[in-house]
C-alpha cells in the first residue's frame, strides 16, 4: 500500500522560533490533508491541498503542496505554546481521491519552550 | 451539534477476552472509519465502511478482528481472543462522504489496555 515518509519525528524549539515538518509520497497524490493532534486530544482537521504548487494560508501557518504534487510542508511562523502537538499529513492510499483508505504519516510532534 | 462518540473511552481487559468498541458518528454523515494509534505513531488505518458495507477491511490485523455497521450509522469494531499487543488508542471517525477529499472528524478515541 501507499506509504508516506514524514519529517523530523520530533522538534523542540524555543517560543518565537519557526518550525517546519515535511510530508514526502513515492506517488502522485490527488491531495494531501493536515491534521493537529494535542496531547491527550484526537486529531483535528487542518487544511486540504488540492493544486500543484498550491499555497494555504491559516494566520501564522503556511501549508504547501509541490509542483509534482508529491510532497508537502506545513510552515508555522514565530511558534507559540499554543502550538504545541503531533502536526499529521494525510494521504489516499494509492494515491486516488476514490478511496475511503487514508494513510496518515508518523506526525512530527512539536514541542515548544516558553 | 454533537460530533463523534466512542464508548467506552477507556477499557481494560484480560488477554484471551473478548471486547466491544463503540463508534457513533457525526449524523448525516456516510463514511466512517476505525484507525488504530500507538504511542508516537499516526492513526493506523483498520476499515472502512460506506454506509452499512464494509468497503475496505484491508487493514485488520487479523481475524480475530471484526466491524459492523448494520444500519449504515453506529458502528462495533469486536476484537476476539485479545492479546498485550492490541493495547492500542482505537480512533473512530466519520466524514460526509466517501473519498480523500472530505474532512474526517475524529472521536476521542477509546483506550484499551490488555493485561
Amino acid at each position: 500500500g501507499q506509504q508516506v515518509m514524514q519529517i523530523p519525528q520530533y522538534q523542540h524549539v524555543q517560543e518565537g522560533e519557526d518550525f517546519t515538518t515535511y510530508c514526502n509520497s513515492s506517488t502522485t497524490l490527488s491531495n494531501i490533508q493536515w491534521y493537529k493532534q494535542r496531547p491527550g486530544g484526537h486529531p483535528v482537521f487542518l487544511i486540504q491541498l488540492v493544486k500543484s504548487g498550491e499555497v494555504k494560508k491559516q494566520k501564522r501557518l503556511t501549508f504547501q503542496f509541490g509542483e509534482a504534487k508529491k510532497n508537502s510542508s506545513l510552515h508555522i511562523t514565530a511558534t507559540q505554546t499554543t502550538d504545541v502537538g503531533t502536526y499529521f499529513c494525510r494521504i489516499p492510499d494509492h494515491g486516488s481521491s476514490n478511496t475511503g483508505k487514508l494513510i496518515f504519516g508518523q506526525g512530527t510532534t512539536l514541542q515548544v519552550k516558553p | 451539534g454533537a460530533g463523534v462518540s466512542q464508548t467506552p473511552s477507556n477499557k481494560v481487559t484480560e488477554k484471551g477476552k473478548y471486547v466491544e468498541l463503540r463508534c457513533d458518528p457525526i449524523s448525516g454523515h456516510t463514511a466512517l472509519y476505525w484507525y488504530r494509534q500507538s504511542l508516537g505513531q499516526g492513526p493506523e488505518f483498520l476499515i472502512y465502511f460506506q454506509g452499512t458495507g464494509a468497503a475496505d477491511d484491508s487493514g485488520l490485523p487479523n481475524d480475530r478482528f471484526f466491524a459492523v455497521r448494520p444500519e449504515g450509522s453506529v458502528s462495533t469494531l469486536k476484537i476476539q481472543r485479545t492479546e498485550r499487543g492490541d493495547s492500542a488508542v482505537y480512533l473512530c471517525a466519520s466524514s460526509l462522504g466517501l473519498g480523500s477529499s472530505y474532512e474526517q472528524y475524529f472521536g476521542p478515541g477509546t483506550r484499551l489496555t490488555v493485561t
